[in-house]
């Protein structure tokens, strides 16, 4: 019950095209979510993050969607760049345990001139 | 602001021997959280650390410990290392608060041989 589940495992978009990353979650205790963009040699670094009382979030170029109902949520990275390749992970926590984060298990995006 | 500051960077050790990771958090950060990130496994949340006391733990043998100190900085300890222990160990830290943002160092690579 403590999954969360991330597709797809890996993505090649063109520059400029919109690629869409999906988690699912069990544990209806989990109520925050955030996602994290890992580059190679160095640690996870947080993009962005919400919680199930909004159904979406925008920040830049960077959009999540979140679907309390179907225990979802999906990151949209608008106008990629080449320089958006990396790995992302989506992440859930319960409440009151900010650092106790479960992660999906990663999606690895190339984004082609 | 200096980021958080894992040494060594990469060490390789023997199956057998112990190893300590140290982790010096952002100034003024009083959580400091391990994770365990393998290829095979992902990020796995090991444990917490918050004004000295952990706080959170996860799913990993007594082989795995930890603590802080004081200042906040923290040290990871793996005794009778196995083969299965080579992977990437990140700390992070955070205010410490329920949904705070963590902020990742770059890990340290160990090497089991």
């Amino acid at each position: 019950q403590q999954q969360v589940k991330q597709s797809p495992q890996s993505l090649i978009v063109q520059k400029g095209g919109i690629p869409i990353i999906n988690c699912a979650y069990e544990n209806t205790a989990f109520d925050y979510f955030p996602w994290y963009q890992q580059f190679p040699g160095k640690g996870p670094a947080l993009l962005i993050a919400i919680r199930p009382d909004v159904s979406e979030k925008k920040e830049g170029r960077f959009t999540i969607s979140f679907n309390k109902s179907a225990k979802q949520f999906s990151l949209h990275i608008m106008d990629s760049q080449p320089g958006d390749s990396a790995t992302y992970f989506c992440a859930a926590n319960p409440a009151g345990t900010a650092s106790k984060l479960t992660f999906g298990t990663g999606t690895r995006l190339q984004v082609t001139l | 602001k200096a980021g958080v500051t894992q040494t060594p960077r990469y060490l390789i050790k023997t199956r057998g021997q112990q190893v300590t990771l140290s982790c010096s958090p952002i100034s003024g950060h009083r959580s400091v959280s391990w994770y365990q990130q393998t290829p095979g496994q992902g990020l796995q949340f090991l444990f917490e650390y918050f004004s000295e006391t952990q706080r959170n733990k996860g799913n990993f043998p007594g082989r795995f410990s930890g603590r802080q100190f004081s200042n906040s900085r923290s040290e990871m300890n793996v005794s009778t290392l196995e083969l299965g222990d080579s992977a990437l160990y990140l700390c992070a830290s955070s205010l410490g608060g329920s949904q705070e943002k963590l902020f990742f160092g770059s890990g340290t690579q160990l090497s089991v041989l």
